[in-house]
Parts: structure tokens; sequence; C-alpha cells
């Protein structure tokens, strides 16, 4: 079955703007949570959804946000674009059984802010 | 908060040679996995190890759950091999969980 996708993989912004990343999940996971890598504060939660439900939210400003469709693709918003945005944002999905599944990454968008 | 600490962060290999990768975590955890990050970014599942040993191929980890720590064994390394490795455990929220990273190890494998 196909694996999780991202899109787009690569984008830049400048500062100031607003950006929506995409992200599909393997067929029949539920789940979808985010994760921010940059190379100072490595990999970090942002949040996860599971059926158009947020159950938990990392230590990011409200600049951060996201959603989920039925479908289970979800979306994060990033507004008011920083510098400091600058990153690769990472989805993963899988089945939503916390603690008893293993999370799918995709390949990741790669989002640059000038 | 939990700390996942990996060892070492650094690692050249010559192409052949065997190597051991370490994750200590400093508190109970739900399940423990590692992943190979490639050099397009893309994080690849290694394994899903809440305790026990596993193997796969060249590969094969242990996870000591009571010692809090986890051991990544990678034998006759192949240049494709070189990336970062990252151990993750995952804490468990709200019925949800969230992966916590340790800082990985950088490995490059030299032919």
């Amino acid at each position: 079955k196909a694996g999780v996708t991202q899109t787009p993989r690569y984008l830049i912004k400048t500062r100031g703007q607003q950006v929506t990343l995409s992200c599909s999940p393997i067929s029949g996971h539920r789940s979808v949570s985010w994760y921010q890598q940059t190379p100072g504060q490595g990999l970090q939660f942002l949040f996860e959804y599971f059926s158009e439900t947020q159950r938990n939210k990392g230590n990011f400003p409200g600049r951060f946000s996201g959603r989920q469709f039925s479908n289970s693709r979800s979306e994060m918003n990033v507004s008011t674009l920083e510098l400091g945005d600058s990153a690769l944002y990472l989805c993963a999905s899988s089945s939503g059984l916390a603690g008893a599944d293993t999370q799918y990454f995709g390949p990741g968008t790669r989002l640059t802010v000038l | 908060g939990i700390q996942v600490e990996q060892s070492p962060p650094d690692l050249i290999l010559q192409e052949g040679a065997n190597s051991t990768l370490r994750c200590n975590f400093s508190d109970s955890v739900n399940n423990l996995q590692w992943f190979h990050q490639n050099p397009w970014g893309q994080l690849i599942n290694l394994f899903y190890i809440p305790s026990g040993t596993k193997q796969n191929g060249r590969l094969s980890a242990t996870t000591v759950a009571t010692e809090r720590y986890s051991l990544l064994y990678i034998s006759s390394s192949q240049t494709t091999d070189s990336g970062v490795y990252f151990c993750a455990v995952e804490l468990i929220y709200n019925q949800g969980g969230k992966l916590i990273f340790g800082q990985g190890t950088e490995l490059s494998v030299k032919p």
C-alpha cells in the first residue's frame, strides 16, 4: 500500500506570509502527527490528530495550527512566518492505538523563510 | 519531561565494520522506535521495540526497559548505512501518543 505523502516537498516564503502543508496518511490510518526538525532543536512534536480531533499539542505558539479531514488527510498552517520557522516538517501516520503501533513518516516538506 | 540521550553523536566507520548505537531514556516509556534518516530527510522505520530483541538482516536492536536503554547494532556496515539514526520514545497523553526523539547519531561509512 502507498506510504505517507506530503505536499509540497519544498517551499520558499518570506517573513509575515502564511503557509499550508498537507499530509495524506497510509490508507486505513486514522492518526496523523506533525513534527518540526531544525538543526538547533532537533525533532519536536507539533500536534496529533485522530478522527478529526486534536488529541495532543506540543509546545509551539498559536501561529501553528492544524486540522484533519474526514478522509484522515491533515493540513498544518503556520501564520505570520518568522525566520526561525525554516525547518523540515514531517508528518507521521499510524492506526492511532497509542503505545501499540508504529508511526510511519512521510518524506517531509522543507520550508525556507526568507 | 523525559530525556532521551543518544551516543555517540558521531561515528565514522570503515565499510565492513560493526557498530553499536545507544539510546538512554530517563523514565518509563510505552514504546521505543529506531529510525534511519536518509540524506533526503525521510525517516525510515527500523524497529518498533518496547522491549526485547529484534533482528532484521544486518541490523538488530535490544531494549531493556527496566534499565531504560536501547541498543542498535549494525553489522558489516555498508556505505548505504550512512545517515542519522534516531531513537524515539512514545509517551501517551489523552489517549494519543507523541514521540520524543533523541538528538541522533550521525554515521558515516567510508568505502
